[in-house]
């Protein structure tokens, strides 16, 4: 199994709504990630776990929260976004985050009005 | 800084004909270069890679080599298929620390019958 599944696959949600979006592969991958894809740019990174603890963070605005509960899985908690955080987000996942080969998920395409 | 340089697209080309889309990138020491592939509606799939100078990375027909000297790692196919239709990312992966990959832009090719 290469696969990485990712749920909803759309999401619609005002400012002031509490969404997660979620995140699973099950290729015992130690290195999970999330980014963040606009309209015709590449993936911009967002966050990067290892063996399960957060190793990075790009200065993500806190209205986005990750979380890695296990191995497998990885969820993005959203609090009070703003319409500019509207995009498409893709989870990844690597064998232990230093070869560069990630498998990415179909992605959710989220939109905040 | 860390810096990929792809050519601009779109490409637009007939079924059957060459491609190159070309990829520099600014990195310090001599870094794993990859090439990602986005088809409409997906995430993003690893086409090929090369870890060193010299290598050449090859999948599904397409090709590219690590030029050490030109920082290059240029696309190519000899004969293009519709399929092929879908944007391409040129990366590398940084080295020491925190490893992550650097995007180009990205190049939207589209294949017509």
């Amino acid at each position: 199994d290469t696969e990485v599944t990712q749920t909803p696959k759309h999401l619609v949600m005002g400012m002031t709504n509490k969404k997660s979006l979620k995140c699973e592969q099950h290729m015992g991958h130690r290195a999970m990630y999330w980014y963040k894809q606009k309209a015709k740019k590449p993936p911009e990174l967002m966050f990067v776990y290892s063996y399960e603890k957060l190793s990075i963070n790009e200065s993500v605005p806190s209205r986005f929260s990750p979380e890695c509960p296990n191995s497998s899985l990885l969820n993005l908690h959203l609090h009070a976004l703003q319409p500019e955080d509207s995009a498409l987000y893709l989870c990844a996942s690597s064998q232990d985050g230093r070869t560069g080969e990630q498998y990415f998920g179909p992605g959710t395409r989220l939109t905040v009005t | 800084g860390d810096s990929v340089t792809q050519m601009e697209g779109p490409v637009t080309l007939s079924e059957e004909a060459f491609l190159t889309i070309n990829c520099t990138y600014t990195a310090t020491g001599y870094p794993s270069l990859f090439w990602y592939v986005q088809y409409p509606g997906e995430g993003l799939q690893l086409l090929l890679k090369a870890t060193k100078a010299d290598d050449k990375g090859s999948n599904k027909g397409f090709e590219a080599t690590y030029r050490k000297e030109t920082t290059s790692f240029h696309l190519e196919k000899g004969s293009v298929q519709v399929s092929d239709s879908a944007v391409y990312f040129c990366a590398f992966l940084t080295q020491g620390g925190s490893e992550k990959l650097v995007f180009g832009k990205g190049t939207k090719l589209t294949v017509n019958p």
